[in-house]
């Protein structure tokens, strides 16, 4: 009953180094998505994988990189963190558009 | 671009008061709108969606309402209690190109006081 599991709930880099963030759904949906959270703002969307196979960029793609793993697990990778990356990261996943998306509890990833 | 907005970035109310927050659209394409309630330190929680084609929804305790001629939602909270106090998020999915990709708001930071 997890729902949406990501991890690592925290973590701080320094610029340039890279890490990917993990992202696994137990409700077997198929489409998944990252959205990255800046203070004051709303979620914007970087990435989605609408079934698994297939990946599209959303509205703020630079910088990263996604992986659909299977249809459960679907990473975002920083190549070479930089400092406007720093952000809340949140997974989402979702069945059919019109059920809404269900959403983990966040990364909250500082770049230095 | 398109966009979802809020008219109010907060609002503070009294416990046990009505609430209403607001939030304008202008992706006359869009289709399907949701409302998420934002605790901190935590992920957007589901709280009631509308079709297009329906002007009024109600669920326990809030009411979604959607004025498509001037493109406009909001959602109304009864007897708002202490834990109703989050950021709360209006988003569109919308039509044609943009099918199935949600697009959020600001937000709107709801405060109630005991």
């Amino acid at each position: 009953n997890a729902g949406v599991t990501q991890t690592p709930k925290f973590q701080v880099l320094k610029t340039g180094q890279s890490m990917t963030l993990q992202c696994a759904q137990d409700m077997n949906h198929n489409s998944m998505y990252w959205y990255r959270q800046d203070p004051g703002m709303g979620l914007r969307l970087i990435y989605y994988s609408a079934s698994e196979g297939t990946t599209d960029k959303g509205e703020v793609p630079n910088g990263y990189n996604v992986s659909r793993l299977n249809k459960r697990e679907f990473s975002l990778r920083l190549e070479s963190a930089a400092p406007s990356q720093t952000s809340v990261y949140f997974c989402a996943s979702s069945e059919r558009r019109i059920y809404g998306y269900t959403f983990g509890s966040g990364t909250r990833l500082t770049v230095v | 671009g398109e966009s979802v907005g809020l008219h109010l970035p907060t609002l503070s109310v009294q416990e046990g008061d009505n609430s209403i927050i607001n939030c304008a659209y202008s992706n006359s394409a869009s289709d399907y709108f949701i409302w998420y309630k934002q605790e901190s330190g935590k992920g957007p929680q589901f709280i009631i969606d509308i079709r297009s084609n329906m002007d009024k929804r109600q669920g326990q305790r809030v009411t979604v309402l959607l004025n498509k001629t001037v493109k406009h939602l909001s959602l109304q909270i009864a007897a708002t209690q202490p834990g109703d106090s989050a950021v709360y998020f209006c988003a569109e999915i919308g039509g044609g190109t943009s099918y199935g990709k949600l697009t959020f708001g600001q937000g709107t930071i709801l405060t109630v006081h005991p």
